[in-house]
């Protein structure tokens, strides 16, 4: 399957921590990364591989894995993290093709 | 600190060819490495990724989008290019280009702001 699956929205109060998951095939294989989009912006890669985060990220962003399970954690969400979310990750067809999650609405309470 | 930028006409017809032109500045293609990628968004919709080239040349594209999509790489310009043929309305999108890297990580990590194309008569 080609396809990643992540919830339409979710909410959260501030300053607690949400959880914003993304499943597919071939999270099995491969590490998902996620990105951050603000309205009208280009999105921001906050998390790739195992569990990195570029150079200015706050630590607050954090990501991991299960089966076929991608999961970014956002602990002490602040209202600045309200965003879309995308995840993203290869193919599971083995060829360098990519695929990205459907975006998840963050709100921060 | 790498950077890329977009260009190219804002407004195509419906069934010409969409031509955008990503330049790179901050890192050389020709370094290897990386995926110089394509990354359309339809207008309040999610991400969709149109291809990648690497610097040699190969390239890698979208299957829905495949029988339309040409890109390719000019690295003495440290630029690389996007043509799209047959366009109709549902090809009106922001398109970003950015790069890639591919492996068991897979992740764009610099990406350009973005430039609306409009497919209108």
């Amino acid at each position: 399957s080609s396809e990643l699956t992540q919830d339409p929205a979710v909410s959260v109060a501030l300053g607690q921590t949400v959880r914003i998951t993304c499943q597919g095939d071939s999270l099995r294989s491969y590490y998902a990364s996620w990105y951050q989009q603000k309205p009208g912006q280009a999105p921001v890669l906050v998390i790739y591989g195992k569990n990195n985060r570029p150079s200015g990220i706050p630590d607050r962003f954090s990501g991991s894995s299960s089966g076929n399970t991608a999961s970014l954690t956002i602990t002490g969400a602040q209202a600045e993290d309200e965003a879309d979310y995308y995840c993203n990750s290869r193919d599971s067809s083995g060829n360098h093709l990519g695929v990205f999650g459907g975006g998840t609405k963050l709100t921060v309470l | 600190q790498v950077q890329l930028q977009e260009s190219g006409p804002g407004l195509v017809k419906p069934s010409q060819t969409l031509s955008l032109t990503c330049t790179v500045s901050g890192g050389s293609i020709s370094s290897g490495g990386y995926y110089w990628s394509w990354i359309r968004q339809h207008p309040g919709k999610g991400l969709e990724w149109i291809g990648y080239i690497y610097y040699s040349g190969s390239t890698y594209y979208n299957p829905s989008l495949k029988s339309r999509v040409t890109i390719s790489v000019d690295t003495s310009k440290n630029q690389f290019s996007l043509k799209l043929s047959s366009v109709t309305a549902a090809d009106t999108a922001v398109y970003y280009c950015a790069r890639g890297y591919s492996g068991y990580d897979y992740y764009f990590d610099y990406w350009g702001q973005g430039t609306l194309v409009t497919v209108s008569s």
